[in-house]
C-alpha cells in the first residue's frame, strides 16, 4: 500500500520560499508511469492543482503558478519536493502530495495534507 | 485555460439517488474522475476514467461522461455519503483541472 507524507514548515513569511517534502513509502518515485504531484486547498475552498514531476524527471506546472514553482525528486530518499517562491497570504493553504497514474492523471493516493500559513 | 463547473450544493433524502454534475466544453472528449472529501480529511478517489470504481468504493457510486457533462451518481444514498465532491477533468494536454466542488447534504 502506497503512503505519502508531507513535511515542512507550517509558517512562512511573506516574500520567502515555501518548501515542502513528500516522503513516499510502499512504492518508488522511480517507478514507471507515475505522476508525483502537489495539490493545494485554500481554507474552506476547492482543490487547486499545482504541478507534477513524472517518474522520468519531466515536470508540468499550473500555468498560473509556473513562474514561482519548482518540483524536484530525490530518488535516494524516495522523496519529492515543492518550492514555491515569493509567497503571499494568498498562498496560505493545505498542501497535499499525491500520486497520479499509471492510467492517467487521476489521483489514487494522497498524503494527509499539511497546512502552510503565510504570515509575518 | 480549460474549466469545469459544478453546482455548489445538492440535497438528497436517505435511500434516494443523488446526481452531481460537472460541466465543461466537450468534457466527454476528456476523462473525468471524482473525489469525495469529508471535513478534515484528504480527498478519496471514488470514480476514475469516467466510470471505474477503485477497490473498496461501494457499488452505489457510479459515473458517466458524455457531451459536455460528467455525472456522479450515488444510488441508495447513505448518511455517510454526506461530503464535498470534486470532479477533475484530464486528457493528454490537461493534467489537473478541478471543479469548484459540490456539497452533498443527506437529509
Amino acid at each position: 500500500q502506497v503512503q505519502l507524507q508531507e513535511s515542512g514548515p507550517g509558517l512562512v513569511k511573506p516574500s520567502q520560499t515555501l518548501s515542502l517534502t513528500c516522503t513516499v513509502s510502499g512504492g518508488s518515485v522511480s517507478s514507471g508511469g507515475y505522476y508525483w504531484s502537489w495539490i493545494r486547498q485554500h481554507p474552506g475552498k476547492g482543490l487547486e492543482w499545482i504541478g507534477y514531476i513524472y517518474y522520468s524527471g519531466s515536470t508540468y506546472y499550473n500555468p498560473s503558478l509556473k513562474s514561482r514553482i519548482t518540483i524536484s525528486v530525490d530518488t535516494s530518499k524516495n522523496q519529492f519536493s515543492l518550492n514555491l517562491s515569493s509567497v503571499t497570504a494568498a498562498d496560505t493553504a493545505v498542501y497535499y502530495c499525491a500520486r497520479g497514474g499509471p492510467t492517467g492523471y487521476d489521483y489514487h493516493y494522497w498524503g494527509q495534507g499539511t497546512l502552510v500559513t503565510v504570515s509575518s | 485555460s480549460y474549466e469545469v463547473t459544478q453546482p455548489p450544493s445538492v440535497s438528497v433524502s436517505p435511500g434516494q439517488t443523488a446526481s452531481i454534475t460537472c460541466s465543461g466544453h466537450k468534457l466527454g472528449d476528456k476523462y473525468a474522475c471524482w473525489y469525495q472529501q469529508k471535513p478534515g480529511q484528504s480527498p478519496v478517489l471514488v470514480i476514475y476514467q469516467d466510470t471505474k470504481r477503485p477497490s473498496g468504493i461501494p457499488e452505489r457510486f457510479s459515473g458517466s461522461n458524455s457531451g459536455n457533462t460528467a455525472t456522479l451518481t450515488i444510488s441508495g444514498t447513505q448518511a455517510m455519503d454526506e461530503a464535498d465532491y470534486y470532479c477533475q477533468a484530464w486528457d493528454s494536454s490537461t493534467a489537473g483541472v478541478f471543479g469548484g466542488g459540490t456539497k452533498l447534504t443527506v437529509l
